[in-house]
């Protein structure tokens, strides 16, 4: 079966660094997402990892570890306007629907 | 920056009622999704399609919800007659390879 699994909420401080962790379980894998979404708003893509390793985007992080079926976003510098779900999703192929897990609500505080 | 667009963004309705939501995707993307989001969840894929053929509807419940993309452009989801458990985000996203991008999204309240 498919499945991801993520931390639901996190709270961490403003300025601070933190790192959401995501495992997965899927059929076939082609990709390991991140998308932020705000309340009430679509998820925007933030990051995809095929291939093992870091990838760097200003703040924002994501690892891939494929024989562990895990990853993690690190977001750095934290401010208020990061306060939001980050979504972790794993592609099973080619142009298959991504596979979401529940998201984690971040709460960045002063 | 080219983006998916949807329509409207808000809509309420009384069970039993029909309801349709449109969606443009990034034009040149042949790959359009349409996804459910509950609150509190992740989006669950709806339907996909290719150009206009239907690639995956294993999960619509086709009994009330039909989906068309007549010319593989933009797409239609319509509901008929809408329940309460389907309020709910309805996400549309187009892609050309394999990040997906996504539209502002409809928020169903289903009275």
């Amino acid at each position: 079966g498919q499945n991801i699994d993520q931390p639901t909420e996190m709270t961490a401080t403003e300025g601070a660094i933190v790192q959401i962790n995501c495992t997965y379980q899927t059929s076939g894998f082609n990709g390991l997402f991140w998308y932020q979404q705000h309340a009430g708003e679509a998820p925007t893509f933030l990051s995809y990892n095929v291939l093992d390793g870091l990838e760097e985007k200003g703040r924002f992080s994501s690892f891939l570890s494929r024989s562990k079926g895990y990853s993690y976003l690190l977001l750095k510098e934290l401010q208020m306007k990061d306060s939001a779900s980050y979504l972790c999703a794993a592609l099973d192929s080619g142009n298959t629907p991504l596979v979401f897990g529940k998201g984690t609500r971040l709460s960045v505080i002063a | 920056e080219a983006e998916v667009a949807q329509s409207p963004r808000y809509k309420i309705t009384e069970k039993s009622q029909a309801v349709a939501f449109w969606c443009d995707p990034i034009s040149g993307h042949a790959t359009l999704y349409w996804y459910r989001q509950i609150l509190g969840q992740g989006p669950e894929l709806l339907v996909q399609f290719q150009d206009e053929s239907v690639v995956d509807d294993s999960q619509l419940p086709k009994d009330r919800f039909s989906a068309e993309r007549l010319k593989g452009v933009d797409s239609t989801l319509k509901i008929q007659p809408a329940e309460l458990g389907d309020s709910a985000m309805y996400l549309c996203a187009s892609s050309s390879g394999e990040t997906q991008y996504f539209g502002p999204g409809t928020r169903l309240l289903v009275l």
